[in-house]
This record gives C-alpha cells, sequence and structure tokens, in this order.
C-alpha cells in the first residue's frame, strides 16, 4: 500500500461547480503538502497543512489527523483550474525531511 | 531572486551516453532534491542533500550520482544514459513544515 493515496485519479466538472479531491496517507507522515502542476509546465506549491484547514482564494485544504486524510476543494471552479494535483506527505525524523508523493488527479474544468 | 534554476530544459541522449543535469537556487536552503516524474506514476525521489557536502539516495537512485559542494548547486550525474531514465527530472529545495519549491524541470529522452 502506498503512504499517500489520492482519489479520484481524474476528474470532470463543469465551470462554477464545487470540486473536492481526497488525499488518505500513513501513519508516521507529519504534515500533508498539495501542489499544482499545470499541462507540461512547472509544479508549484499551494499549501502545507500540520493540523486544521488553510484557505486561498478560492481554494480550501483541510486535515483530519486522527482520520489521516486531507481534501483540497475548489470552490466557482474555472477553466483555468484545470491541471494535476498532487498531495504529498512530509515525513520528518532527525536531521532528514523527505516528501512521498501521490499519483495526482487530473481536474478538468470545462467552460 | 530567482528560485531554483535548471538547466537544460530539453535533452535527447543516446544509450551509453553521460549527462550532467544542473540546479541551483538563490534561497540559501539546506534541503535539496532531485525527482524523476514518469506518466501516470507519482514524483519519486532520486538523490536528496541535507547540506553542502551531505548526500544520500532516495527511492530510484540505480543509475545516477550526486555532488553537493557548495549551498547552492546541486547537480545530478547520469551515467551510461538507459531508455528507462527518459523522464522528467525536478529539482526542488525545502524545510521541514515548510513549502517546497520546485525548478522548472528538464525533460530528458533517451533513445
Amino acid at each position: 500500500k502506498n503512504e499517500v493515496e489520492q482519489s479520484p485519479q481524474n476528474l470532470t466538472a463543469q465551470e462554477g461547480e464545487f470540486i473536492t479531491i481526497n488525499c488518505s496517507y500513513s501513519v508516521g507522515i507529519s504534515a500533508l503538502h498539495w501542489l499544482q502542476q499545470h499541462p507540461g509546465g512547472g509544479i508549484v506549491s499551494l499549501f502545507m497543512l500540520s493540523s486544521g484547514k488553510k484557505k486561498h482564494g478560492r481554494l480550501i485544504a483541510t486535515i483530519n489527523i486522527q482520520e489521516k486524510h486531507s481534501s483540497l476543494h475548489i470552490t466557482a471552479s474555472h477553466p483555468r483550474d484545470s491541471a494535476v494535483y498532487i498531495c504529498a506527505g512530509e515525513r520528518s525524523g532527525g536531521s532528514n525531511y523527505k516528501l512521498t508523493f501521490g499519483k495526482g488527479t487530473l481536474l478538468t474544468v470545462n467552460p | 531572486n530567482a528560485g531554483v534554476t535548471q538547466t537544460p530544459k530539453f535533452r535527447i541522449l543516446k544509450i551509453g551516453q553521460s549527462m550532467t543535469l544542473q540546479c541551483a537556487q538563490d534561497m540559501n536552503h539546506n534541503y535539496m532534491y532531485w525527482y524523476r516524474q514518469d506518466p501516470g506514476m507519482g514524483l519519486k525521489l532520486i538523490y536528496y542533500s541535507v547540506g553542502a557536502g551531505i548526500t544520500d539516495k532516495g527511492e530510484v537512485p540505480n543509475g545516477y550520482n550526486v555532488s553537493r559542494s557548495t549551498t547552492e548547486d546541486f547537480p545530478l550525474r547520469l551515467e551510461l544514459a538507459a531508455p528507462s531514465q527518459t523522464s522528467v527530472y525536478f529539482c526542488a529545495i525545502g524545510a521541514s513544515y515548510s513549502e517546497q519549491y520546485f525548478g522548472p524541470g528538464t525533460r530528458l529522452t533517451v533513445t
């Protein structure tokens, strides 16, 4: 079993819809990162969460530590939100710090 | 402040050739990482470094070497390129409980 599992793998929405992408993770992961990658593009960090909820514009990320689950929500989705969204678990120990990545969710928002 | 830069952007290698992928940062982060991204798969960690002079293997280190003589630079060396090394390579910097910053990527094809 992978340390970080995302769902769904693919998601198609109409402009304006509310979108949720889910991520579950293993014991030992102490923080969760959400990243965005546009087709053929670079990778941008959206959020890092170790507890609670964060909001940036139309994007909201939540984490439930007891259930080892995080969600990324997009409100009022727009075609420019079309991208791959990646969650990554952070495992810290001693002087080392590494991320383990999910396989990504390909989001397509149609006008 | 350029963040993380990578060169080259694209490269085609013949089987058995060698090359070095360059990564440089101007954010004075100690932690630097090399990942590869294959279609349908999550990012995989090749090598990482926690500071100048210190490197360690990630999940998929075979066929690669790294060095870290300065805080700023973290080159990735491919010796005897193989078709299995066809991938997109990302360099990143980060710190525990902080966001990671990614370079723009190098798209490598080995034929």
